[in-house]
């Protein structure tokens, strides 16, 4: 079974631009959800979709969205980039939920904004 | 929401000694505590996890407990190896679609 596939690997982008970032979940799992690493802050939740429903969002302004497509795919997209949103972004996926299960993570988009 | 703090940020440890990693959470309707261990460039991978309804799990050289009335959970790696050495996460997710939580990681370093 394949494992979770984010693409592209890495991205750098200029302050203002906007970014999309994909991930493709194991096959068969349902919920997809969205991560902001930094060495500072750790592991930020930034938002969970299941069956192409935005379930849970935490703490990151509108500039960041997301979307699911009926074939359980994901993309986060980032808007007006600022030097801050330089990180890894992880997805992970799951059969069902955001965390009542193990979730499976890809292996990251590392941005940098210069 | 939910805060969940995790100490030490750092620790190192001599080969085949015991590591411990403490985290503390504020929600109480908590009830999924995963443990993440993410090797130097790679990704997080899930290392053992325990739900509210059970105190202490073991895995071979690894263990957790909780502590619900305390809201606090542990990581025990007995005999450390080496390879032990990597970043550690704990994590907390409560709400009716399990919205997470994570720790701010542990740099685990088993001296050899």
């Amino acid at each position: 079974k394949a494992g979770v596939t984010q693409t592209p690997r890495y991205l750098i982008k200029t302050r203002g631009q906007q970014v999309t970032l994909s991930c493709s979940p194991i096959s068969g799992h349902r919920s997809v959800s969205w991560y902001q690493q930094t060495p500072g802050q750790g592991l930020q939740f930034l938002f969970e979709y299941f069956s192409e429903t935005q379930r849970n969002k935490g703490n990151f302004p509108g500039r960041f969205s997301g979307r699911q497509f009926s074939n359980s795919r994901s993309e986060m997209n980032v808007s007006t980039l600022e030097l801050g949103d330089s990180a890894l972004y992880l997805c992970a996926s799951s059969p069902r939920g955001s965390f009542d299960t193990e979730a499976f993570f890809g292996q990251g988009t590392r941005l940098t904004v210069v | 929401g939910e805060n969940v703090e995790q100490h030490p940020s750092t620790l190192s440890v001599q080969e085949g000694d015991s590591a411990v990693i403490k985290c503390t959470y504020s929600d109480s309707a908590s009830n999924y505590f995963p443990w993440y261990k993410q090797e130097l460039g790679k990704r997080p991978q899930l290392i053992i996890d325990i739900r509210s309804n059970v105190g202490e799990k073991k895995d071979q050289r690894i263990a957790v407990t909780l502590n619900k009335t305390a809201k606090h959970f542990s990581l025990h790696i007995t005999e450390t190896q080496p390879e032990d050495s990597a970043v550690y996460f704990c994590a907390a997710t409560s709400g009716g679609y399990q919205k997470v939580t994570f720790g701010t990681g542990t740099k685990l370093q088993v001296i050899p």
